[in-house]
């Protein structure tokens, strides 16, 4: 069974600039989460996603955006981007929504805003 | 929303030595998992235990929701231990995980 998959792996960006990260989950999962770890900050909840709706979003910003396609990937769109966007993404997926099943994590996709 | 807290914040072991991890959060949870995140930035999952206790390999965990703790042992540890350790309590309804703050264990030759 093939894991969480994300890309790219790596992202470098300038400031002001949109930056787009997309996640597939592993099959048969339905719900998709987006969590951002910025350095020394730890992992922060961004947004969950759920039968192509937005079920729940973190303390972030509207121009952290992003949708879920009828085939449960993922798309996470960072608008007007600013310095401290620098920061590891994880997506994770997990069969049922709401939290009640384990959450598979991707390998993530690091950006760097210049 | 739920508080967590992690103990220790650093650990550095020996090769072999034995060790736990506490996990301390502020409400009452359906649901908890932990994970190993290596040095790539992986998180891998290591349990799902909203209550009880489970077992695999060198590794278990006890979840005592009541008391609001959950503990993660490792034994006999190896190098490739090394990371940091997050616990992850998650609540009902709109739902989201609240990560805490991990433990970042170094394991010694």
């Amino acid at each position: 069974e093939a894991g969480v998959t994300q890309s790219p792996t790596h992202l470098i960006k300038t400031r002001g600039q949109q930056a787009t990260l997309r996640c597939s989950p592993i099959s048969g999962h339905t719900s998709v989460y987006w969590y951002q770890q910025a350095l020394g900050l730890g992992l922060q909840f961004l947004l969950w996603y759920d039968e192509g709706e937005e079920r729940n979003r973190g303390n972030f910003p509207p121009r952290f955006s992003g949708r879920q396609f009828p085939n449960y990937s993922s798309e996470l769109n960072v608008n007007a981007l600013e310095l401290e966007d620098s920061a590891l993404y994880l997506c994770a997926s997990s069969r049922t929504s709401g939290g009640a099943d384990t959450q598979y994590f991707g390998p993530g996709t690091r950006l760097t805003v210049l | 929303g739920i508080q967590v807290e992690q103990s220790p914040p650093d650990l550095i072991l020996q090769e072999g030595a034995n060790s736990t991890l506490r996990c301390n959060f502020s409400d009452s949870v359906n649901n908890l998992q932990w994970f190993h995140q290596n040095p790539w930035g992986q998180l891998i999952n290591l349990f799902y235990i909203p209550s009880g206790t489970k077992q695999n390999g060198r590794l278990s965990a006890t979840t005592v929701a009541t008391e609001r703790y959950s503990l993660l042992y490792i034994s006999s540890s190896q190098t490739t231990d090394s990371g940091v350790y997050f616990c992850a309590p998650g609540g009902s309804g709109t739902y989201k995980y609240i990560f805490g703050t991990g433990t970042r264990l170094k394991v010694l030759a």
